[in-house]
């Protein structure tokens, strides 16, 4: 695809729900981030990937948070028994690189999650 | 850990105006700056970038130099349109590992005729 696609654009959960947030990268991409951007904020680090390997979860504000990248490409993020604090645009963000001199980092359009 | 700060929006010009978006930052090393921009209604989208202590950046327009000293990065633009009227958020990576991006606050910028 042309760039970073996720999906769905916008979620309406209950509280308590579970929902899974998909991100499909540029083809090729090593790197790949989430990010959480609260209304009115600028999005701020979950997690990150680097092929299928999960090297850092710092970010994830709770165990509820779980994130995966199975076969190195497509991610899912997975936010369990949903909290109205989760109500956010989640965004995903891929590379092709990793190291200092990477190329930028390209973004998808988010998802919306509201919690009510 | 890192961080970054711009001034808060929302900023109001009218057409052809001279803007300034000031931003600073903390960092350890040599982080690499960013300015990204998130029209209505689209995605985040990189508007210009510097690398290094003195460079400077540019993309439609707009310009930002990299000044280790005061540390600041502060985006400028000599003539505003409606067409730019968008949230602009200042951003860095930090020098070692993965490049996570760490991001400002955002300003929204309102242009009007």
């Amino acid at each position: 695809g042309a760039g970073v696609s996720q999906s769905p654009r916008y979620k309406v959960a209950k509280r308590g729900q579970d929902v899974a947030l998909r991100c499909d990268p540029i083809s090729g991409h090593v790197s790949l981030f989430w990010y959480q951007q609260a209304l009115g904020q600028g999005p701020e680090f979950l997690t990150y990937f680097q092929n299928e390997a999960q090297l850092d979860k710092s970010g994830l504000p709770s165990d509820r948070f779980f994130a995966e990248r199975p076969e190195g490409s497509v991610s899912t993020l997975k936010i369990q028994r949903t909290q109205q604090e989760d109500s956010a645009v989640y965004l995903c963000a891929s590379s092709l690189r990793v190291g200092r001199n990477s190329n930028e980092q390209f973004f998808g359009p988010g998802t919306r999650l509201t919690v009510l | 850990g890192d961080s970054v700060t711009q001034m808060e929006g929302p900023v109001t010009l009218s057409e052809e105006a001279f803007l300034t978006i000031n931003c600073t930052y903390t960092a350890t090393g040599y982080p690499s700056l960013f300015w990204y921009v998130q029209y209505p209604g689209e995605g985040l989208q990189l508007l210009l970038k510097a690398t290094k202590a003195d460079d400077k950046g540019s993309n439609k327009g707009f310009e930002a130099t990299y000044r280790k000293e005061t540390t600041s990065f502060h985006l400028e633009k000599g003539s505003v349109q409606v067409s730019d009227s968008a949230v602009y958020f200042c951003a860095l990576t930090g020098s070692g590992g993965y490049q996570k991006v760490t991001f400002g606050t955002g300003t929204k910028l309102q242009v009007i005729p």
